[in-house]
């Protein structure tokens, strides 16, 4: 049972233009939804993180979406750049022991070609 | 400031042997957490430490534990080793878990199971 959604899988984008990855959960009790950057062998870097008290976020060219209603987020790239190129994760993380524990999609593989 | 440090890098092990992994968080983070990364499942979470205590765990056999000592450094263990344990074995670690963010992750080691 996946409880986090992501699509799509892989996403190609000429430089310049917005790239979209979408995120849809089911568990209410996810109260904290990130973003990660992955490049090859590297792991994970936290890009940008939203709570379901805004509905949207922006950090330069990176921008969060998010409907609490229809519980799915997206993660918007302005201006995509050659080195944007990477896989990114979703997450939702729901608190568990007094630490927030992160729920991860399946990861968006996205190219931008110069 | 040095982030998170996984040794070793990479490493060969036969079926039925045991591994141990090792990770070292940055420095004054107290929380560490470990992820399994496959491309057939993903990001799945493994256990989290924090102060020496497992505060966290998920839905991964008996096969898999940790521990985590007095100078915030952790180690993973799976005993018994199967083909299928063969992934990217990534650690992060965080200075305050219950605000939701800032996970570091370190850059993993690559487990083969032969």
């Amino acid at each position: 049972q996946q409880q986090v959604k992501q699509s799509p899988q892989s996403l190609i984008v000429q430089k310049g233009g917005i790239s979209i990855i979408n995120c849809a959960y089911e568990n209410t009790a996810f109260d904290y939804f990130p973003w990660y950057q992955q490049f090859p062998g590297k792991g994970p870097a936290l890009l940008i993180a939203i709570r379901p008290d805004v509905s949207e976020k922006k950090e330069g060219r990176f921008t969060i979406s998010f409907n609490k209603s229809a519980k799915q987020f997206s993660l918007h790239i302005m201006d995509s750049q050659p080195g944007d190129s990477a896989t990114y994760f979703c997450a939702a993380s729901k608190r568990s022991g007094g630490s927030y524990i992160p729920t991860f999609g399946r990861g968006t593989s996205l190219i931008v070609h110069p | 400031k040095a982030g998170v440090t996984q040794t070793p890098r990479y490493l060969i092990k036969t079926r039925g042997q045991q591994v141990t992994l090792s990770c070292s968080p940055i420095s004054g983070h107290r929380s560490v957490s470990w992820y399994q990364q496959t491309p057939g499942q993903g990001l799945q979470f493994l256990f989290e430490y924090f102060s020496e205590t497992q505060r966290n765990k998920g839905n991964f056999p008996g096969r898999f534990s940790g521990r985590q000592f007095s100078n915030s450094r952790s180690e993973m263990n799976v005993s018994t080793l199967e083909l299928g344990d063969s992934a990217l074995y990534l650690c992060a670690s965080s200075s305050d878990p219950g605000t939701g963010g800032g996970y570091t992750f370190g850059s993993g080691t690559r487990l083969t199971v032969v």
